[in-house]
């Protein structure tokens, strides 16, 4: 398996506060995604980042952030979170193979977020 | 219209089954694509890449069709074990690494 972590695995919070997830990987791939997973709408990407402090917004950015400051880690902040930020989260890596162009992603183990 | 579309399902398969998921993409010039699956409570893992001329991996068997912009994933003597959410997921971008999923197609394989 990639070694790809996340953390916390759950976290519950109260509405209005900041939260932070991590994401951190062994394989030196270039592109992290951060994703979010509801029922009915699959995975959503959130932002993503094409190297260190190259980063890029996704399709439901709103009320997300992010940073890179290491190839390793990707950081998916709430500033303040939201009931409709209730979520699973995941953490995606993806390098070229070389030969087709192919962008395999592989995920992190998720982060189950509860917004009360 | 969703960039990626599947048919949710779920599919109810008795043991032994062929079954087949098709999915639909609007972005013409994609230029990779996968399926996944999705364990309960667990993270996509890559099935398979889907190649031009097709592609098989044992009982699993996947094509693409870009003319009528879809791609199919063929199961073949269904196991308990296959049980999952199957995802389909495109490249969307002209750099090749930003991936657009479908939301998935569940799947139960029955005794």
């Amino acid at each position: 398996d990639a070694g790809i972590t996340q953390s916390p695995r759950h976290k519950v919070t109260e509405t209005g506060t900041p939260v932070t997830l991590r994401c951190h990987q062994t394989e030196n791939h270039r592109y992290m995604y951060w994703y979010r997973q509801d029922p009915g709408h699959g995975l959503r990407l959130i932002h993503y980042s094409y190297g260190v402090k190259d980063t890029d917004k996704g399709e439901v950015s709103d009320g997300y952030s992010v940073s890179r400051s290491k190839t390793e880690d990707f950081l998916l902040t709430l500033e303040s979170a939201t009931s409709s930020q209730t979520s699973v989260y995941f953490c995606a890596i993806s390098e070229s193979d070389g030969i087709s162009g192919n962008y395999e992603q592989f995920f992190g183990p998720g982060t189950r977020l509860t917004v009360l | 219209r969703k960039e990626v579309e599947q048919d949710p399902g779920p599919f109810n398969v008795p043991e032994g089954a062929t079954v087949a998921f098709n999915c639909t993409y609007s972005n013409s010039a994609s230029q990779s694509f996968f399926w996944y699956r999705q364990d309960c409570r667990k993270e996509p893992k890559l099935l398979m890449s889907v190649y031009s001329s097709g592609n098989e991996d044992g009982r699993f068997t996947a094509q693409l069709n870009r003319a009528s912009q879809y791609i199919s994933l063929l199961i073949r003597d269904s196991k308990l074990s296959d049980s999952a959410t199957y995802l389909c997921a495109v490249n969307s971008n002209t750099g090749g690494f930003k991936t657009i999923f479908g939301a998935g197609t569940r799947l139960f394989v029955k005794a």
